[in-house]
């Protein structure tokens, strides 16, 4: 089955500092990637989305950088806030139909004030 | 508001008693998930109905079963629940062609006993 590569597993950061996980994938097929935030108790939520014919997507404080030839993607939270603190999950479609997600493992971000 | 329901939020069980989860949505999405999802890990998709054309993922149990009677409602049943079946699951709708933004429901917390 495809593979989704996320790291780092967990990550603490500073209020108001920059918060970047990565992943990588395999099937260039993928047409879409998104990433999902999760709160405790609460199912994950879509986030943002790029696709490959683009570098990068900016909303609000968070930004999205594709790197096609690298096979990898990058969330970056600017001015990162305690209510930031999420496990955040990149994914992607590997089916055909783009029906189906498979997830990266998560990071879990912790914003300290 | 529009939104994926799920009942109940937490179901205790015991082992090998079968259970149903069932999750609806007011989106009228064309798609609809379930996933597993255990403490710290991603969630894994169990299966997905396009339309009524459903779609069983290779390494779903066989002990795990779904019905959609209608674009409305899915039900998640697992016939002899195991020990290593106690997850939070997740049901998840999409529209048709945008199977990268998934609207979740808050999920159904499972506990064998």
């Amino acid at each position: 089955q495809q593979q989704v590569k996320q790291s780092p597993q967990s990550l603490i950061v500073q209020k108001g500092g920059i918060s970047i996980i990565n992943c990588a994938y395999e099937n260039t097929a993928f047409d879409y990637f998104p990433w999902y935030q999760q709160f405790p108790g609460k199912g994950p939520a879509l986030l943002i989305a790029i696709r490959p014919d683009v570098s990068e997507k900016k909303e609000g404080r968070f930004t999205i950088s594709f790197n096609k030839s690298a096979k990898q993607f990058s969330l970056h939270i600017m001015d990162s806030q305690p209510g930031d603190s999420a496990t955040y999950f990149c994914a992607a479609p590997y089916n055909q139909a783009g029906t189906a997600l498979i997830f990266g493992k998560g990071t879990t971000l912790s914003v300290s004030s | 508001d529009a939104m994926v329901i799920q009942n109940p939020r937490y179901q205790v069980t015991q082992f090998g008693k079968p259970v149903t989860l069932s999750c609806s949505q007011t989106l009228n999405h064309n798609v609809m998930y379930w996933y597993q999802q255990k403490s710290s890990q991603a969630p894994k998709l169990l299966f997905h109905y396009y339309d009524k054309d459903f779609n069983n993922e290779a390494d779903t149990p066989d002990n795990f079963q779904s019905r959609r009677p209608n674009t409305s409602f899915c039900f998640l049943d697992i016939r002899s629940p195991g020990l290593g079946d106690a997850a939070m699951y997740l049901c998840a709708t999409s529209r048709e062609g945008g199977g990268y933004e998934q609207y979740f429901g808050p999920g159904t917390r499972l506990t064998v006993t």
